[in-house]
């Protein structure tokens, strides 16, 4: 089956600078790759997706790479901002099911 | 809120017990997800309805839960003789179609078993 991983576990970062957050998967069959944004006590929010059919997308200051080759995503984040701060959650999609990588928590320091 | 909503939001049960949590989700949404999340972590698929069929159950979930949605509509799922190891937030999400479109999240019930 699908296995995620997520790196790192903890990433700060100055305000004003890039974050970038990696994910790798297993299963060459996933087709859609999405990125949630979970704030403290609150329910995980879609930011940005990504399909297998596509290398890169962009919204404003939130991206997404694709390499299907080596089967990585990633996420950048640039000119951070305090209220980026949250924990980043990708996650693969194959049929009918997403597998979770397990969280970046975002911290942006002033 | 138009949204997916689930209730109750905390539960604090003694082990043993039996819970049951409801999910409503989105209305034209057929498909619905239960999930569990302990601290740290992502979330954890525990099982998947397409309307009212139950298509889906993750290997690790335990014969002690069972969930249901019988009409296609809102969904239950329960915990029998609840353990201290089911303490975690139990998400419910929807979506339109597979799993390759948005799938929008209830708030969570935080069940704490003591």
């Amino acid at each position: 089956g699908e296995n995620v991983e997520q790196h790192p576990s903890t990433l700060s970062v100055q305000e004003g600078d890039s974050a970038v957050i990696k994910c790798t998967y297993s299963d060459s069959a996933s087709n859609y790759f999405p990125w949630y944004k979970q704030e403290l006590g609150k329910r995980p929010q879609l930011i940005i997706d990504i399909r297998s059919n596509v290398g890169e997308k962009k919204d404003q200051r939130i991206a997404v790479t694709l390499n299907k080759t080596a089967k990585h995503f990633s996420l950048h984040i640039t000119e951070t901002q305090p209220e980026d701060s949250a924990v980043y959650f990708c996650a693969a999609s194959s049929n009918y099911q997403l597998i979770w990588g397990a969280g970046t928590k975002l911290i942006i320091k002033p | 809120d138009t949204g997916v909503s689930q209730d109750p939001r905390h539960k604090i049960t003694k082990r043993g017990q039996n819970v049951t949590f409801r999910c409503d989700p989105i209305s034209e949404h057929n498909r619905l997800y239960w999930y569990r999340q302990t601290l740290g972590q992502g979330p954890e698929f525990l099982t998947y309805f397409q309307n009212e069929a139950q298509l889906e159950k993750s290997r690790l979930l335990s014969d002690r839960f069972s969930a249901e949605r019988p009409k296609g509509s809102f969904s239950t799922l329960e915990i029998q003789r609840t353990e201290q190891g089911d303490s975690a937030m139990y998400l419910c999400a929807s979506t339109t179609q597979g799993g390759d479109t948005e799938a929008f999240f209830g708030q969570g019930t935080r069940l704490t078993v003591v």
